[in-house]
């Protein structure tokens, strides 16, 4: 039972443009949602986060929107570098279900 | 300040030998969590922590064992270890408190099972 799904494992983006990644949940119970970047041979760190209550957080570069009637969250990086190229996590829930990732490419 | 270590980075283990994966933080936070990561995968949680002498399951539990004594410490028991256990494993914190769940992971440790 995936109840977390980030249904593009890639997404390639040129440097400058804006990268969106989206994740889908199924619990309408979920109270908080993190994004999470992550380089090879790393642990996960932490990059934005959003609460039920709030429909868009915004740090810098990052912003997250939260649509909770069609239980869909997405990330923008605006603009893009290629320092960003990473795997990119969406999270949710107290117990922190995770999705598969999806694989952010910034080309210089 | 360390923040999330893990021991060791990597082991080779052979099927139904027994390991401990250990997992350490100094940030005295009260969560803990243990996850693996599979190839192409998200994470999984497999247990979790909210305070000294306190564990959980989480979505995938069998074939593991923790134990939690001290806020600092929670070690991964695997017993019996078996090809499906191959897989990096995350051990994470983080605070109980105010509006922020947000997990401080370590490094990982690759596990493979032959």
């Amino acid at each position: 039972d995936q109840q977390v799904k980030q249904n593009s494992p890639s997404l390639s983006v040129q440097e400058g443009r804006i990268s969106i990644l989206n994740c889908d949940y199924t619990n309408s119970m979920f109270d908080y949602f993190l994004w999470y970047k992550k380089y090879p041979a790393e642990g996960p760190t932490f990059l934005i986060s959003i609460s039920s209550i709030k429909d868009k957080n915004e740090d810098g570069r990052f912003t997250v929107f939260l649509n909770k009637s069609a239980k869909h969250l997405s990330l923008h990086i605006v603009p893009s570098q290629p320092g960003d190229s990473a795997v990119y996590f969406c999270a949710a829930g107290n117990d922190m279900r995770f999705g598969a990732g999806t694989r952010l490419t910034v080309k210089p | 300040n360390a923040g999330v270590t893990q021991t060791p980075k990597f082991r080779i283990l052979k099927i139904g030998q027994s390991m401990t994966l250990q997992c350490a933080q100094d940030m005295n936070h009260n969560y803990m969590y243990w996850y693996r990561q599979d190839p192409g995968m998200g994470l999984k949680l497999i247990y979790y922590s909210v305070g000294a002498g306190i564990t959980d399951k989480g979505e995938v539990p069998n074939g593991y064992n923790v134990s939690r004594s001290t806020t600092e410490d929670f070690p991964l028991r695997l017993e019996l270890a078996a090809p499906s256990q191959t897989s990096v494993y995350f051990c994470a914190s983080s605070t109980s408190t105010g509006e922020s769940y947000e997990q401080y992971f370590g490094p990982g440790t690759r596990l493979t099972v032959t």
